[in-house]
């Protein structure tokens, strides 16, 4: 069964730094999502895209995020410079356009520490 | 007031109990309704996924929406120790291409 990858799985590293997370989808889903979530909390999106496209980054920190995904397969996810803050659970999500096939498929995600 | 609301527990059984997990909504324009597990230190998993009111059921999963109450349900028969996750509502308006909108999660402990 196709599954939605993403490295690395850990990262630990020091507030200022700079961390990058990559997300490869589901062959063929035209739509990626990340999301974060908190220890507790449910996921939130972040950035969505629909192809190479954003599609709503509203919820993204612009200040020190950013996200692409140039040729509308895999993506990556960055922070620069890094907080205590952004100590969290990063979660790549896929899905199709198709009707009845519409639910996101998660990644297993990237466990951030930032000490 | 969040969009979603749900009860974060924990909410512990034993093992073979009828579980029931809920959550309420206020955007009227959800109409796709999705409920995820997830394990520890995993991404969330889909379990059932519904359109607008009512019921379905797959094996001893059954999923309920309420849409005149804004309230969907997650029932679990003869729960196993295996259920213990954290189970997570989610909902979307539309389809296909849409992000989804997620309450806490609630986390359940099936003791055997």
């Amino acid at each position: 069964e196709a599954e939605v990858a993403q490295s690395p799985r850990y990262k630990i590293t020091e507030k200022s730094q700079a961390v990058a997370f990559w997300c490869d989808p589901i062959s063929g889903h035209a739509t990626l999502y990340w999301y974060r979530q908190i220890l507790g909390q449910g996921p939130e999106l972040l950035v969505q895209f629909q192809d190479e496209s954003v599609v709503d980054d509203s919820q993204l920190p612009k200040d020190r995020f950013s996200a692409e995904r140039l040729k509308g397969v895999d993506s990556t996810l960055k922070i620069q410079p890094a907080e205590l803050g952004d100590s969290a659970m990063y979660l790549c999500a896929s899905s199709t356009r198709n009707p009845g096939q519409g639910e996101a498929n998660f990644g297993p995600g990237t466990r951030l520490t930032v000490t | 007031q969040k969009e979603v609301e749900q009860d974060p527990g924990p909410l512990s059984v034993p093992e073979g109990a009828i579980v029931s997990l809920n959550c309420t909504y206020s955007n009227s324009a959800f109409q796709y309704f999705m409920w995820y597990r997830q394990y520890s230190r995993k991404g969330p998993e889909l379990l059932m996924y519904t359109y607008s009111s009512g019921n379905k059921e797959d094996g001893r999963f059954t999923a309920q929406v309420d849409k005149s109450s804004k309230y969907i349900s997650l029932f679990i028969r003869d729960s196993q120790p295996s259920d213990s996750a954290t189970y997570l509502c989610a909902m979307s308006v539309r389809e296909a291409g849409t992000a989804l909108i997620f309450g806490k999660g609630t986390t359940l402990s099936v003791s055997s």
